[in-house]
């Protein structure tokens, strides 16, 4: 298994372009998120989906779009990036999330926004 | 919301000395708390955590010890070698399920 796995790696962006970042899950797990983390500021969650087709918003999610297509994949967007949105970005699974679940991270995706 | 507190924010120690980290948390249903190793460029990993319903686990040199009265758990590294040195995380369980994270303890462990 792959685990969570997260593209791209890395991207820098020009203010007002728009991205997608995609993350990969092969546990069959049905709760998935989205976390940004910033020096000093720990991560913090974006948004989140409870099963395929369903998402709900975070802590900090203004400025960021999600989609849930198929159950495997997680995908956030910015639509009008902005430098404040610079950060890594972390996405994690859990199998059914439960507030006993364990939830597993990929490797995270580091955005630049100039 | 739910906040987590973590102390302290950098931690040095010398190889084959103990590190405690601390942690509160103020959601009084909060009741799973992992905790997170995060290398250099990698994502976060988990490498313990307990449940309300025990006070402390323990997995070779790693021990995790929770006091749900006073809304405080900690995580003991023993025998710390250089391999240990990292950034730690703890976090709790918030309402909806996902988890409430504390800022970090940057953690080196000198030779």
């Amino acid at each position: 298994n792959a685990g969570v796995t997260q593209t791209p790696k890395f991207r820098v962006l020009k203010t007002g372009q728009s991205m997608t970042l995609l993350c990969a899950q092969d546990m069959n797990h049905e709760y998935m998120y989205w976390y940004r983390q910033d020096p000093g500021m720990g991560l913090r969650l974006i948004h989140y989906s409870v099963g395929e087709g369903t998402t709900a918003k975070g802590e900090v999610p203004d400025g960021y779009n999600v989609s849930r297509l198929k159950k495997q994949n997680f995908l956030l967007g910015l639509e009008s990036a902005a430098p404040s949105q610079t950060s890594v970005y972390f996405c994690a699974s859990s199998l059914s999330g439960g507030r006993q679940e364990t939830q597993y991270f990929g490797p995270g995706t580091r955005l630049l926004v100039l | 919301g739910e906040n987590v507190e973590q102390h302290p924010s950098t931690l040095s120690v010398q190889e084959g000395d103990s590190a405690v980290i601390k942690c509160t948390y103020s959601d009084s249903a909060s009741n799973y708390f992992p905790w997170y190793k995060q290398e250099l460029g990698k994502g976060p990993q988990l490498i313990i955590d307990i449940r309300s319903n025990v006070g402390e686990k323990k997995d070779q040199r790693i021990a995790v010890t929770l006091n749900k009265t006073a809304k405080h758990f900690s995580l003991h590294i023993t025998e710390t070698q250089p391999e240990d040195s990292a950034v730690y995380f703890c976090a709790a369980t918030s309402p909806r399920g996902a988890l409430n994270f504390g800022k970090g303890t940057s953690l080196l462990v000198t030779p």
